[in-house]
């Protein structure tokens, strides 16, 4: 399967301050979605892009899709940003389904 | 439009018995996914189905199985439940392998 390494692991901000999230992984693929797990465990949609750059307010991420990697920048924190981002990877091939690979997440910390 | 539900939310078994997770896509998505999450595990692919055909299983024993109906809403069970069971089961849904994947808030398993 496709290996996806996030980093770092943990990181621990500033309110007000900017970040970086990091995502590479081992092989070609169809589809890559960020996430935001909420404390009560439901992940919610930050961006699909399997390429490209992509800008939602404060968040906005890019796809280096030849290099395989992607990024997730986060400006103006704020404590409402803590949480486990996860980077998901597929290779979405239609005749065979669909699998998800997984990082295994970076934990942020916003302290006001 | 309504997002994907699953039910039950929380769910406490113990060893030896079984139990029946279900998952209710977004309105005309036909692509449904099952993932587990623990803290040791992280988030792991359990299967996919898309028009009511399992097309792609992840790697966990035969005693977890699924089915999707024809109103595309899934169910999975898992049978002789072990304490290594207990895990956050999540469902996502999507129109298609390629396309973006929604998840639901999960089913939190408790196996005592």
């Amino acid at each position: 399967g496709i290996q996806v390494e996030q980093s770092p692991p943990d990181l621990i901000l500033q309110e007000g301050a900017n970040s970086t999230l990091r995502c590479n992984f081992s092989d070609s693929v169809n589809n890559l979605q960020w996430f935001h797990q909420n404390p009560w465990g439901q992940l919610i949609n930050l961006f699909y892009i399997p390429s490209g750059t992509k800008q939602n307010g404060r968040l906005s991420a890019t796809t280096v899709a030849t290099e395989r990697y992607s990024l997730l920048y986060i400006s103006s924190s704020q404590t409402t940003d803590s949480g486990v981002y996860f980077c998901a990877v597929g290779e979405g091939i239609s005749n065979t389904g669909n699998q998800f690979y997984f990082g295994t997440g970076t934990s942020l910390t916003v302290i006001p | 439009k309504a997002g994907v539900t699953q039910t039950p939310r929380y769910l406490i078994k113990t060893r030896g018995q079984q139990v029946t997770l279900s998952c209710s896509p977004i309105s005309g998505h036909r692509s449904v996914s099952w993932y587990q999450q623990t803290p040791g595990q992280g988030l792991q692919f359990l299967f996919e189905y898309f028009s009511e055909t399992q097309r792609n299983k992840g790697n966990f024993p035969g005693r977890f199985s699924g089915r999707q109906f024809s109103n595309s809403r899934s169910e999975m069970n898992v049978s002789t439940l072990e304490l290594g069971d207990s895990a956050l089961y999540l469902c996502a849904s999507s129109l298609d392998p390629n396309n973006e994947q929604f998840f639901g808030p999960g089913t939190r398993l408790t196996v005592l």
